[in-house]
């Protein structure tokens, strides 16, 4: 089955600096790649997306890249601010049925003012 | 609109208590979901039903059943409750979010502690 893996699990920054995070899935056949974003104690909610026949994605400061030869996806934010302080998990679809997926492990990533 | 509500927030039970968890959505979603959530480990699927009157195991459903009841609400119950399934449990939903975004919407999540 697809497996996902994510790195780091922990990173700090600076405020303003980047923060880049990445993650790796093994099943080909996955296609839809989405990045959440969980304060603590709250709900994770989704940030950004990517899918399989696109290479790169901007939303303001939050940029994912992808690359299908490699079964890699990258999440960048740009001019990090505090309240980018949170976990991040990236996710891979599986199956035909493309809503089901498997997540990566997090990131916790703080912003250091 | 309240999107995805789950009960209750907070649980502790005794080791072969039951419980169930409740969810429901008011988006007129079809498809819904049980997820749990262990440090270091991310969110792992439990049972997922993809529309009304089925439901289909996930990565992690041992010791867990679930019921969707009708299309708004869909339930996870642990029969015989134990330690390892100490956990925080997040139910969502999966739709179009708007501008070309799919993607889950969650419960604001179960604290639940088996002691």
């Amino acid at each position: 089955g697809e497996n996902v893996e994510q790195h780091p699990s922990t990173l700090s920054v600076q405020e303003g600096d980047s923060a880049v995070i990445k993650c790796t899935y093994s099943d080909s056949a996955s296609n839809y790649f989405p990045w959440y974003k969980q304060e603590l104690g709250k709900r994770p909610q989704l940030i950004i997306d990517i899918r399989s026949n696109v290479g790169e994605k901007k939303d303001q400061r939050i940029a994912v890249t992808l690359n299908k030869t490699a079964k890699h996806f990258s999440l960048h934010i740009t001019e990090t601010q505090p309240e980018d302080s949170a976990v991040y998990f990236c996710a891979a679809s599986i199956g035909n049925y493309g809503q089901n997926f498997v997540f990566g492990p997090g990131t916790r990533l703080s912003v250091l003012p | 609109n309240a999107g995805v509500t789950q009960t209750p927030k907070f649980q502790v039970l005794k080791t072969g208590q039951s419980m169930t968890l409740q969810c429901a959505q008011d988006m007129n979603h079809n498809s819904m979901y049980w997820y749990r959530q262990d440090p270091g480990m991310g969110l792992r699927l439990i049972y997922y039903s993809a529309s009304e009157g089925t439901t289909d195991k996930g990565e992690v459903p041992n010791g867990y059943n679930v019921s969707r009841l009708n299309k708004r609400e869909f339930s996870l119950r642990l029969e015989s409750a134990a330690p390892s399934q100490t956990s925080v449990y997040f139910c969502a939903s999966f739709s179009y979010l708007g501008t070309d975004n799919y993607g889950y919407t969650f419960g604001s999540g179960t604290r639940l502690t088996v002691v």
